[in-house]
């Protein structure tokens, strides 16, 4: 069964630039999420989709980052424009259903962004 | 807010020795999780601990859950370099659907 896909795997820009990741779940698997990784802390939820739907987003910084889910398959994270704070890893994690039901996320080895 | 703390955030060990990390967490939970990282590479489960007093062993790690003291413990028998790693756990809120993380133990297993 293939993974959780994500691409490019590393990008390297400057503050004011925009960027954007893209992620491809794995196949039937209903709910997505965008997790933000900073070197040396723990991963933190962004956004979570149930299919094409937003079920949270309260940690999204709004002004600057977006993302969207179309036909509840792929999704796409942009950065616009990006500062230097947002150099992190950016997980993609998908899950059968919604979270609670099923027990398990599954990640993708994720999208290494630096803004100097 | 589900507040998630490791500690210690990182550990250097003597292969063959044994060790605990531990994870404590803020609010009343339901579910806790440990993960493992290896560099550039993505996270991996490694346990859920659904109830209080859970306890699983996979190999040379064994994770417990006291939900009483909001404690998690993730134990290194006999360590070996094949562990050298991240580790994360990681909490649901009782209720919740979010996945809060600690910051990780980097663990170092030297021969």
């Amino acid at each position: 069964e293939a993974g959780v896909a994500q691409s490019p795997r590393y990008k390297i820009i400057e503050k004011r630039q925009s960027v954007a990741f893209w992620c491809n779940p794995i196949s039937g698997h209903a709910t997505l999420y965008w997790y933000q990784q900073i070197l040396g802390q723990g991963p933190k939820l962004l956004i979570q989709f149930q299919n094409n739907g937003v079920v949270d987003d309260s940690q999204l910084p709004k002004d600057r980052f977006s993302a969207e889910r179309l036909k509840g398959v792929d999704s796409t994270l942009k950065i616009q424009p990006a500062k230097l704070e947002d150099s992190a890893v950016y997980l993609c994690a998908s899950s059968l259903m919604a979270f609670r039901d099923t027990g398990e996320l599954f990640f993708g080895e994720g999208s290494r962004l630096t803004v100097l | 807010e589900l507040k998630v703390e490791q500690n210690p955030l990182f550990l250097s060990m003597q292969e063959g020795k044994n060790y605990t990390i531990y994870c404590n967490y803020s609010t009343t939970s339901d579910r806790l999780y440990w993960y493992r990282q290896d560099p550039g590479k993505s996270l991996e489960s490694l346990f859920v601990l659904l109830s209080n007093g859970a306890v699983k062993q996979e190999g040379r790690l064994m994770a417990s859950l006291d939900t009483k003291a909001r404690l998690s413990t993730l134990h290194i028998t006999a360590a070996v370099h094949d562990l050298s790693a991240t580790y994360f756990c990681a909490v649901v809120e009782e209720y919740g659907n979010k996945l809060v993380f600690g910051a990780g133990t980097i663990l170092r297993v030297k021969s």
